[in-house]
């Protein structure tokens, strides 16, 4: 079993709806969680980071946290094209850098 | 504020050549970490660095060795190259370990 686990896709999604990205994982251990967007060819970019169990949101995306049932996710609403890309989440642990990250989520929004 | 820069940004060698990599942090951020990504293994932690000292050394053969120096730039060395050492080689640069990290461009390297 990965530590991080996420459905490789392609989420395919119309322009403007809701895409709904899952990521669970199985080290307790880990406290910071992150979701990076990767475009083809790209370096990944950081997009939300989350600490502490609940919601988080910033502009179009929500990020949620729940540790007890070690899973977390991201919400992209209005979705554009623009925002097809890979999505990749990671676990950090605190004081440390080591980021284990997902295999990614492509995500193909369509106009 | 700039980027994280790496230098080269694409590198082709053969087998059984070694190869260095380059990568300049944010300014003032002083803590760097090594990724791997391939199509197969996705991406993976190599080493962190932080106040030129290795914190943190991801499954990876010795091969892959890396430094940082005291204006925390950072370079990593890989020896013996082999084929499956063909991959895009990330930095990430954080001010301190355990805070957000942000990735540089990348290395290309293909081995042949």
């Amino acid at each position: 079993q990965k530590e991080v686990e996420q459905n490789s896709g392609p989420l395919s999604v119309p322009e403007g709806a809701i895409a709904s990205l899952n990521c669970t994982y199985s080290d307790r251990g880990s406290q910071s969680f992150f979701w990076y967007r990767q475009y083809s060819g790209k370096s990944p970019e950081l997009i939300m980071f989350i600490y502490s169990n609940g919601d988080k949101e910033d502009g179009r995306f929500t990020a949620q946290l729940n540790k007890a049932s070690q899973y977390v996710s991201l919400l992209i609403r209005d979705s554009q094209p623009s925002d097809s890309a890979t999505y990749l989440c990671a676990g950090g642990k605190a004081a440390g850098n080591k980021l284990t990250f997902g295999g990614g989520t492509r995500v193909l929004v369509k106009p | 504020k700039a980027g994280v820069t790496q230098t080269p940004r694409y590198l082709i060698k053969t087998r059984g050549q070694q190869v260095t990599l380059s990568c300049s942090p944010i300014s003032g951020h002083r803590s760097v970490s090594w990724y791997q990504q391939t199509p197969g293994q996705g991406l993976q932690f190599l080493f962190e660095y932080f106040s030129e000292t290795q914190r943190n050394k991801g499954n990876f053969p010795g091969r892959f060795s890396g430094r940082q120096f005291s204006n925390s730039r950072s370079e990593m060395n890989v020896s013996t190259l082999e084929l499956g050492d063909s991959a895009l080689y990330l930095c990430a640069s954080s001010p301190i370990p355990g805070e957000t990290q942000y990735f540089g461009p990348g290395t290309r390297l293909l081995v042949l």
